[in-house]
């Protein structure tokens, strides 16, 4: 069964703290993404990468940033959070096959709240 | 950019009513899922359609893609309170960054017993 597990269900930080949550998929997926999601604005993409070492940014990468040192491992760093930082943050893993990327696994999300 | 635009936004029925929801664009897909997801929780893949024209069921849920893999439709029949969720479409279109996933703004669905 496919599975994409995060560190954490619910986080709470202060201010200015550096937050790490990190994603494990089991799946040997190449391309692994990191969302959040808020009341009337949808799933909107931080960051994701296709490859070991490698990452893109996505639509709202500003405050974040990621490490992706192995293929199963993909972690999200906030180097100061800030209250507007306060979210659901959700991980996903697909592979592609050519030019065709595929279906997407979601983890069970981490709530953060920064106080 | 909103690629997908999915409709309607929010449905409140009864138990037993038939329901459509929609997911359109004007580009191209090499394919497209849709979830379900429940509050507190990460979006679960319900299926995903490649081949245009392709008609997948799951139990109660018919699930198309167009023709031209622009658009799908997810109909459910007879619903019950357990659809209630936020049901999602996403897809990777064929001419974008094809690493990167792009997802409609959701259908809140509330099935009332």
């Amino acid at each position: 069964d496919v599975k994409v597990t995060q560190s954490s269900r619910y986080l709470v930080k202060r201010t200015g703290e550096k937050v790490f949550l990190e994603c494990v998929q089991d799946m040997d997926h190449e391309n692994m993404f990191w969302y959040r999601q808020d009341p009337g604005l949808g799933l909107r993409l931080i960051y994701f990468s296709y490859d070991v070492k490698m990452k893109e940014k996505g639509d709202i990468p500003e405050g974040y940033s990621v490490s992706r040192e192995k293929k199963e491992r993909f972690s999200l760093i906030l180097e100061s959070a800030s209250t507007n930082q306060t979210s659901m943050y959700l991980c996903a893993s697909s592979w592609t096959s050519g030019r065709v990327l595929w279906e997407q696994y979601f983890g069970p999300g981490t709530r953060l709240t920064v106080t | 950019t909103q690629l997908l635009e999915q409709s309607p936004q929010f449905l409140s029925i009864q138990e037993g009513e038939n329901l459509t929801v929609y997911c359109n664009s004007s580009s191209v897909f090499s394919s497209l899922q849709w979830y379900r997801q429940e509050p507190g929780e990460g979006p679960v893949l319900l299926v995903t359609v490649v081949t245009g024209g392709e008609v997948k069921k799951l139990k109660r849920l018919t699930f198309q893609f167009g023709d031209a893999r622009k658009d799908s439709s997810l109909h459910i029949t007879a619903a019950q309170p357990g659809d209630t969720g936020l049901y999602l479409c996403a897809g990777a279109p064929l001419i974008y960054n094809f690493n990167k996933f792009y997802f409609g703004s959701g259908t809140k669905l509330n099935v009332k017993p």
